[in-house]
């Protein structure tokens, strides 16, 4: 089975500290995603990747960045986590058009 | 780009009753269209999908889903529910060409009383 880990299950930082969200998987996918749920919204892209080093910006990116040096690791940036960006995120992983979910990492920013 | 509706927020069912979950998509291309759910506490997982071919798929736990090409939809029915089918419910498009992009819908909260 496909396996698609997320560093932390929960986190708690507080406002204006930079946030570093990890995931891996260990399947030689070339897509990766990141996305978070917020209640009543579903699941929003913030940011994708279909090679290393390559990305693409989701439908909310703003206030995040990513980075893929290894195609096995995709990892989420805050770069000043704000109160808004407390929240379920969602990492993921497809080879072509199945994709696989993490865990999740729910986020508490104070 | 693609998006996805479920026009239904919350839905409340006795056990027995039916399911019908309403999915609809815009994406001017062919697609491939997913259920996932989501139990309390827990992460997504896979209900069914649909790739190609017949446009009635079955999935696990008694769920189906039909795809009406000209009607954007891909509902999602159960004939009977139970209370463990208490979960939250996403459609999900992804094109079948270009960057493959899983875009979700807003997701159905589902409760079932027992």
């Amino acid at each position: 089975d496909v396996k698609v880990t997320q560093s932390s299950r929960y986190l708690v930082k507080r406002t204006g500290e930079k946030v570093f969200l990890e995931c891996v998987q260990d399947m030689d996918h070339e897509n990766m995603f990141w996305y978070r749920q917020d209640p009543g919204l579903g699941l929003r892209l913030i940011y994708f990747s279909y090679d290393v080093k390559m990305k693409e910006k989701g439908d909310i990116p703003e206030g995040y960045s990513v980075s893929r040096e290894k195609k096995e690791r995709f990892s989420l940036i805050l770069e000043s986590a704000s109160t808004n960006q407390t929240s379920m995120y969602l990492c993921a992983s497809s080879p072509s058009r199945t994709v696989v979910f993490g865990q999740g990492t729910r986020l508490t920013v104070v | 780009a693609q998006s996805v509706s479920q026009h239904n927020h919350h839905v409340i069912l006795s056990e027995a009753a039916s399911l019908e979950l309403g999915c609809n998509y815009s994406y001017g291309g062919t697609v491939n269209l997913f259920w996932y759910v989501q139990y309390p506490g827990q992460h997504l997982q896979l209900l069914l999908k649909y790739f190609s071919g017949d446009p009635l798929v079955k999935g696990i736990k008694g769920f189906e889903a039909e795809f009406i090409k000209s009607k954007f939809s891909f509902n999602l029915r159960k004939p009977s529910v139970q209370w463990s089918d208490t979960a939250e419910y996403f459609c999900a498009v992804i094109p079948n060409t270009g960057f493959q992009k899983l875009v979700f819908g807003t997701g159905t909260r589902l409760l079932v009383s027992p």
